[in-house]
């Protein structure tokens, strides 16, 4: 059971664009969220958290909006810049559970 | 401050064999993960060592083992490899891991299983 889905595995958005990047869960026990973006042959880079108490978080061109009714987190970047290129994860963790839950990820390719 | 290293970042095995990865945190960080990542599944979690305690395990095997060191050095462990074994393994560290805690990851070790 995934508790945990990006159900777009691919995303092509033009240079200087948004891009917009889903994620849904179903365990209304997380309360941690977190976007982590992926280069080929390289670990998971940290891109931006947000916490169940909020319902949004910026960080220069990266903002994270989270509906908790809805269980759905999104990742908008913007502008869209060709260095964007990789595989954007999602993750989602509970307090006192010590782990974090990933999604299969969204490969985004920035056209120049 | 130095990010989480791996060692080895490649290793080639044959089925059967077993294999040890190793996993050095963030200096300060107490709580070590593994995941394991393979095209089209994403990231596995395998399981969390916090102070030497593994506090949580993923579905896998029992082939899959792992330990952490009073230094929180980790290292995980499988043996009597199998062909479907074959994948990314990554070590994330964190302070706490678990409520708004982030983990930072290392590079990986790619792993092949002929």
């Amino acid at each position: 059971d995934q508790q945990v889905k990006q159900n777009s595995p691919s995303l092509s958005v033009q240079e200087g664009r948004i891009s917009i990047l889903n994620c849904d869960y179903t365990n209304s026990m997380f309360d941690y969220f977190l976007w982590y973006k992926k280069y080929p042959a390289e670990g998971p880079t940290f891109l931006i958290s947000i916490s169940s108490i909020k319902d949004k978080n910026e960080d220069g061109r990266f903002t994270v909006f989270l509906n908790k009714s809805a269980k759905h987190l999104s990742l908008h970047i913007v502008p869209s810049q060709p260095g964007d290129s990789a595989v954007y994860f999602c993750a989602a963790g509970g307090s006192g559970t010590y782990k974090y839950i990933f999604g299969t990820g969204t490969r985004l390719k920035v056209l120049a | 401050k130095a990010g989480v290293t791996q060692t080895p970042r490649y290793l080639i095995k044959t089925r059967g064999q077993q294999v040890t990865l190793s996993c050095s945190p963030i200096s300060g960080h107490r709580s070590v993960s593994w995941y394991q990542q393979t095209p089209g599944q994403g990231l596995q979690f395998l399981f969390e060592y916090f102070s030497e305690t593994q506090r949580n395990k993923g579905n896998f095997p029992g082939r899959f083992s792992g330990r952490q060191f009073s230094n929180s050095r980790s290292e995980m462990n499988v043996s009597t490899l199998e062909l479907g074994d074959s994948a990314l393994y990554l070590c994330a560290s964190s302070f706490l891991a678990g409520g708004e805690d982030t983990q930072y990851f290392g590079p990986g070790t790619r792993l092949t299983v002929l």
